[in-house]
């Protein structure tokens, strides 16, 4: 089956303008997981999904961050206002389901960049 | 709050060489932990996972070591190849109120030399 896909692979927008990147999640997973990875700072996790609600949206870094999640499946994450600072590849991983023990599986990314 | 450190940050090996790659997490309460490939541009791919209640697991060349209570682990390769060549991160699933999240450390870029 396939992995979990993400879209575009590639984003160039100009500071402030408004940006949404894509998830597919693996079919039949429940737990979707938004992380990002800077450089010089790692991994960091964003948000997560279970079904259509998200319980921990813990690592947005502030309001222009914001994320859904329709159908218990694709999930879209939107940046307002982009910043320079937001520049970065954006990581969805999916997992069967919610659990310490569940392993995630990650998409290619979505390399973001702000002019 | 939950840091994973990860040395050496880049490493250098000729082909054929065994090398162990280190992982430190500060809170030994943790579910599990996991090791992940990354290739330039790519994703993350899951090499092992190792339960808090393992010591280790074993894949083909690879093999990972767990002591929870150091807040240590290793990922042992054995008779490396240019094939190798990736980054390498090191994620521990903390066990603190239902946390879902993954905390990563930054990696150890690894290159193997024909």
């Amino acid at each position: 089956g396939a992995g979990v896909s993400q879209s575009p692979s590639n984003k160039v927008t100009e500071k402030g303008k408004d940006v949404e990147l894509r998830c597919d999640p693996i079919s039949g997973h429940t737990a979707l997981y938004w992380y990002r990875q800077s450089l010089g700072q790692g991994l960091e996790f964003l948000i997560y999904f279970q079904g259509n609600s998200a319980p921990d949206k813990s690592g947005l870094p502030s309001d222009r961050f914001s994320a859904e999640r329709t159908g218990g499946s694709v999930s879209t994450l939107t940046i307002q206002r982009t910043q320079q600072e937001d520049s970065a590849v954006y990581l969805c991983a999916s997992s069967l389901s919610p659990g310490p023990h569940n392993e995630q599986f990650f998409g290619p990314g979505t390399r973001l960049t702000v002019l | 709050k939950q840091e994973v450190t990860q040395i050496p940050a880049a490493l250098s090996v000729p082909e054929g060489e065994n090398l162990v790659l280190n992982c430190s997490f500060t809170d030994s309460a943790i579910y599990n932990l996991q090791w992940f490939r990354q290739d330039p541009g790519k994703g993350l791919t899951s090499l092992l996972l190792i339960q808090s209640s393992q010591r280790e697991q074993t894949s083909g060349r690879l093999n990972a070591s767990l002591d929870k209570s150091s807040g240590r682990s290793t990922l042992y390769i054995a008779a490396s190849q240019p094939g190798d060549s990736a980054t390498y991160l090191c994620a521990v699933r903390a066990a603190q109120g239902g946390s879902e999240k993954l905390v990563f450390g930054k990696g150890t870029k690894l290159t193997v030399n024909p």
